[in-house]
Parts: structure tokens; C-alpha cells; sequence
């Protein structure tokens, strides 16, 4: 019974560079959900998406930051022309259901910008 | 902006001894998680309380929540140096559609 696959675990993108983080939600799990952590810093909701559907994106950049939760296959958080501030940990979570369930985290995908 | 505070900030204790950390909201919301990180490694969830709820218990764990206070706090009884870790609260509104939002944490520190 895996938990949140994430990967890559760490990543290292030079300026201007993309960046793909993946993650594979728990069993049964429809709903998932980006967060960021910047050092010394607690999370910060970037979005949420069920299968196909962003629900809430408020706390996404405007710019350069997407992502998506298709039919098939993992949740992709994309961040093109990655800058130095983009360093941070990228942690994905999931539930299966929203609001009153329990929300499991990955591991988180640690990206460097150089 | 937050919606969830830790207090307090850092937390230094001694093997043995009981932590307590505290966590503040803002505004309604349907429950109330607790998660620990170690450090470099994801969160791990410890509890999840209920608006409904007044208090839970889970092995070393005791939460409390107080919906007229907007407050609910985290007790480790007996504490080991494996407990060391960020704790946070996050919360869960009302509101269809939303996520937990995270306070920013208490480092806890226990030692030998």
C-alpha cells in the first residue's frame, strides 16, 4: 500500500531551465494537492486538483507555474524558466475526498536552482 | 495570509518532560491536523480533530481544540529525543473547495 510517490526527489535546474515534478497519489485518491516550503518556512498551498480539474489555484505564480492532474497517470507541477527563488521543496499531497478526510504527503522533490 | 499560528516558536526540553505547542486560526473550519517533519524528509500526520470535537487522543499524542477560541493545542507526553521535529497545525475551512492551510510551525528539541 504505497504512500505519495513523488520524484524526482532532488533536482538541480540551471536558470532558465524547466522544471517537471511528478507525483502519484496514494490508492483511492482523487484529490491532490502542491505545496511549497521555502527553508525555515511552513508550506504554502500552491493548488488543487482533482482528476482533470484544478479546484483551486489561488496560491499558484501567475507566471511561469502550471500544473495538472490528468485521467491517466501522475499530477504534474511544471515551472518553466526556473530563477534562484524558485528553490525550494515541492511537496504533494492527497486525499479522497476533500475537507473532513486525512491528506497524506510524498516525500517532497527538493529543486535547486543554479 | 496565515490562517494557522504556532506558539511556540522553538521548544527545547529534556527526554522525560511534556511539550506543548499551540495553534491559532483565524477563521471557521470544518477540522483541524496536526503533522510532524523531520528534518529534509515530508510531514507525517499525527491527528486530525474535528470542529465537533473537543479532544483526541492518539499513544503519546493528546490534541485539544477550543472553536470559541479559534485554538487548539498539541500535547507529547513523556517526550523522547525521536520526537524531535517541526510540528504543524493546519486547518481545514468551511468552504468547498479548499485546502489545509499550514501555520508556519514549532521546532521542537528534545534532548538525552
Amino acid at each position: 500500500n504505497a504512500g505519495v510517490m513523488q520524484n524526482p526527489r532532488h533536482l538541480v535546474r540551471r536558470r532558465g531551465q524547466e522544471a517537471r515534478l511528478r507525483c502519484s497519489p496514494m490508492k483511492g485518491h482523487s484529490h491532490v494537492y502542491w505545496y511549497r516550503q521555502l527553508p525555515e518556512e511552513g508550506l504554502k498551498f500552491m493548488v488543487y486538483l482533482q482528476k482533470e480539474n484544478i479546484i483551486d489555484e489561488s496560491g499558484m505564480p501567475k507566471e511561469r507555474f502550471s500544473a495538472e492532474f490528468p485521467k491517466e497517470g501522475p499530477s504534474i507541477l511544471r515551472i518553466q524558466q526556473v530563477v534562484r527563488g524558485d528553490s525550494a521543496a515541492y511537496f504533494c499531497a492527497s486525499s479522497q475526498g476533500q475537507r473532513g478526510n486525512t491528506i497524506y504527503f510524498g516525500e517532497g522533490s527538493w529543486l535547486t536552482v543554479v | 495570509s496565515q490562517q494557522g499560528e504556532e506558539d511556540p516558536q522553538a521548544l527545547s526540553i529534556q527526554e522525560g518532560e511534556n511539550a506543548t505547542m499551540n495553534c491559532s486560526y483565524k477563521t471557521s473550519i470544518n477540522n483541524l491536523q496536526w503533522y510532524r517533519q523531520n528534518s529534509g524528509r515530508g510531514l507525517v500526520h499525527l491527528i486530525l480533530i474535528r470542529s465537533n470535537e473537543r479532544e483526541k487522543h492518539s499513544g503519546r499524542l493528546r490534541v485539544t481544540l477550543d472553536t470559541s477560541k479559534k485554538s487548539s493545542s498539541l500535547l507529547i507526553t513523556a517526550s523522547r529525543a525521536a520526537d524531535t521535529a517541526s510540528y504543524f497545525c493546519a486547518t481545514v475551512l468551511n468552504q468547498a473547495g479548499t485546502a489545509l492551510i499550514f501555520g508556519k510551525g514549532t521546532t521542537l528539541s528534545v534532548s538525552s
